[in-house]
């Protein structure tokens, strides 16, 4: 079974500068996807970024990027010139390569709660 | 509407009591997940549901939570003779099964009080 953690149940980052959310998951898979989702206040999850396990360039979404590591099992979302609209939870998922049955789950982590401060 | 749609958005209910928990999930989407939220930690898979296939019940805590989708299109999740423990946020979560990557939109989730 793959699991996932995230080891920093908070983080506080100043409105314009940078931080990094930590994550690391285990599988003994080979193809497999990797997401950052957002919930605001409002719970809804917001995909922020997803990496393909066969890719090694590190996906990119304005100012979200992430740093894959595939050997070590790591997948670190950093956000640069961080905004207000940022605060929010932060959750590192996992799901299979596979679409099929249960293998299209998602599998999440605890969660990162980010604040922003002025 | 456009969206994964849930009702209602709070519910609060008294042990033992049965409760029903209503998703709505994109047009067209024949995947559908239920996922619960507990106090402090990740979303954890309870239920999935693709196109006319039996369910995938596996992530189910015990037998008092059931869940059934009529026509493909609506699911409701229904926990019996509820305990505090049940006390979570359910997020139901939809996709096109045919799309490069499955990619999950979600609702904005029921939270369910148990006193």
């Amino acid at each position: 079974a793959q699991t996932v953690t995230q080891s920093q149940p908070e983080m506080s980052v100043q409105e314009a500068e940078t931080v990094t959310l930590s994550c690391t998951y285990d599988t003994s898979e080979s193809d497999y996807y990797l997401f950052w989702y957002k919930q605001p206040p409002s719970r809804q999850m917001i995909l922020v970024i997803r990496q393909e396990a066969y890719k090694q360039q590190n996906a990119t979404e304005n100012r979200f990027s992430v740093n894959f590591q595939k050997a070590a099992k790591s997948f670190s979302l950093k956000i640069s010139d961080s905004q207000l609209g940022d605060a929010a939870m932060y959750f590192c998922a996992y799901r299979s390569a596979t679409i099929t049955g249960t293998a299209s789950k998602l599998t999440f982590g605890t969660g990162t709660r980010l604040q922003v401060t002025l | 509407g456009a969206g994964v749609s849930q009702s209602p958005s709070n519910k609060v209910t008294e042990k033992g009591k049965d409760v029903e928990l209503r998703c709505d999930p994109i047009s067209g989407h024949t995947a559908l997940y239920w996922y619960r939220q507990s106090l402090g930690q990740g979303l954890e898979f309870l239920i999935y549901f693709q196109g006319n296939s039996a369910p995938d019940k596996s992530g189910l805590p015990s037998d008092r939570f059931s869940a059934e989708r009529t026509g493909g299109s609506v699911s409701t999740l229904t926990i019996q003779r509820t305990q505090q423990e049940d006390s979570a946020v359910y997020l139901c979560a939809s996709s096109q099964r045919t799309s490069s990557y499955n990619e999950q939109f979600f609702g904005p989730g029921t939270r369910l009080t148990v006193l």
